[in-house]
């Protein structure tokens, strides 16, 4: 256990809807991420944070937008949630040694 | 040239056999390696940390890294139906921002029994 959890672990949200995903963390780690997991493409660094406040742009960020306010808690919100945001998105946090490690993911389909 | 490069499969062996996974990379930045396990419909699993050049054993596991080939591998001994997963290989250049990992998109294994 990663001592991660994210939510909703399972949505179905309508095209033009804002969507926001949380995870959470319990074990006051520094560094987090957002991952996205396609067919054919694999995961891929949406958004990460080494620390309150301080965020940064992944490889495939355009449409999404983070925030972290407290360092056990890390939002991804789609703004405007459009058919090419539907997949599973994973949360990650960096242990000690470079070592990191992925939450159960959230389902998100965009109909 | 993608960063990681990784044969997706599908590899499918029987019970006991010797598995071998693979990847290559062009970034001669990267030193940190991972192999990951993805269940199906689960988060991937750290499995193996490897840093630099060398080899690592963890029971029926061994990573393998060549820097100079720029080449990765991962050998799985005695395989089991349990270890039938999806293996993602993965890297970084380690340090700061450079946390953040470049992944191979993975190989399914099938151990039949």
């Amino acid at each position: 256990d990663a001592g991660i959890t994210q939510s909703p672990r399972h949505k179905v949200t309508e095209t033009g809807t804002p969507v926001t995903l949380r995870c959470h963390q319990t074990e006051n780690h520094r560094y987090m991420y957002w991952y996205r997991q396609d067919p054919g493409h694999g995961l891929r660094l949406i958004h990460y944070s080494y620390g309150v406040k301080d965020t940064d742009k992944g490889e495939v960020s355009d449409g999404y937008s983070v925030s972290r306010s407290k360092t056990e808690d890390f939002l991804l919100t789609l703004e405007s949630a459009t058919s090419s945001q539907t997949s599973v998105y994973f949360c990650a946090i960096t242990r000690g040694g470079n070592t990191i490690y992925f939450g159960e993911g959230s389902w998100l389909t965009v109909v | 040239q993608k960063e990681v490069e990784q044969d997706p499969g599908p590899l499918s062996v029987p019970e006991g056999a010797i598995v071998s996974l693979n990847c290559t990379y062009s970034n001669s930045a990267f030193q940190y390696f991972m192999w990951y396990r993805q269940y199906s419909r689960k988060g991937p699993e750290l499995l193996m940390y490897t840093y630099s050049s060398g080899n690592k054993e963890d029971g029926r596991f061994t990573a393998q890294v060549d820097k100079s080939s720029k080449y990765i591998s991962l050998f799985i001994r005695d395989s089991q139906p349990s270890d039938s997963a999806t293996y993602l290989c993965a890297m970084s250049a380690g340090g700061g921002s450079n946390y953040k990992l470049t992944f191979g998109k993975g190989t399914l294994l099938t151990v039949n029994p």
